[in-house]
């Protein structure tokens, strides 16, 4: 079967680092998505990850391990503006997204 | 039009009544879906459409209905609306290389 997850909610303060982490577990794969979502608006793409390692953009870093099934989001130098839940999302063999319920993160000054 | 767009906005409703959603995209985007977004819940995937002409049914089709009679327009139906439906729907699109995801606003539907 297909399954995804991810931590509910997180903490963190602001100027710090935080990392965001997803488990996925699917027997086709075709690349990783991590989305960010600010309460009441629509989710926005932050990184696409297909092949293992890190991925650098800016203050937002994404990693990824297809042996492990398991990929990171990681947030530099927090900002409140950070605060939002961020979505983890994997593609199956039929390029269909397969979502996990999101991580709210909550930025403390 | 820039982007994807989607209406109306917001919406109450009474159980019973047939409902249209419309969401239109000006990007040629090849791929167009339609997601229901729950508190608690990633998001899933209810209707999607490969190409214009073309529909497939997602992880929660029951009770909705999709048309793709061209590239830009996507509608999903809510024959006989239910209070389960109640729930935040986002319209997303995609162009036939990338595998990124371009959302429309969402409709947040309450039906009562």
């Amino acid at each position: 079967g297909q399954n995804i997850d991810q931590p509910t909610e997180m903490t963190a303060t602001e100027g710090a680092i935080v990392q965001i982490n997803c488990t996925y577990q699917t027997s086709g794969f075709n690349g990783l998505f991590w989305y960010q979502q600010h309460a009441g608006e629509a989710p926005t793409f932050l990184s696409y990850n297909v092949l293992d390692g890190l991925e650098e953009k800016g203050r937002f870093s994404s990693f990824l391990s297809r042996s492990k099934g398991y990929s990171y989001l990681l947030l530099k130098e927090l900002q409140m503006k950070d605060s939002a839940s961020y979505l983890c999302a994997f593609m199956d063999s039929n390029y269909q997204l397969i979502w996990g319920a999101g991580t709210k993160l909550i930025i403390k000054p | 039009i820039a982007g994807i767009t989607q209406a109306p906005t917001s919406q109450i409703l009474a159980a019973g009544r047939r409902m249209t959603l419309r969401c239109t995209q000006d990007m040629r985007h090849n791929a167009m879906y339609w997601y229901r977004q729950d508190l608690g819940l990633g998001l899933r995937l209810i209707h999607y459409s490969n190409t214009a002409g073309t529909t497939g049914k997602g992880e929660v089709p029951d009770g909705y209905s999709v048309s793709r009679a061209n590239t830009d327009d996507f509608p999903l139906t809510l024959a006989s609306a239910v209070p389960s439906q109640t729930s935040v729907y986002f319209c997303a699109s995609r162009p036939r290389d990338t595998g990124e995801l371009f959302f429309g606003e969402g409709s947040r539907l309450t039906v009562l």
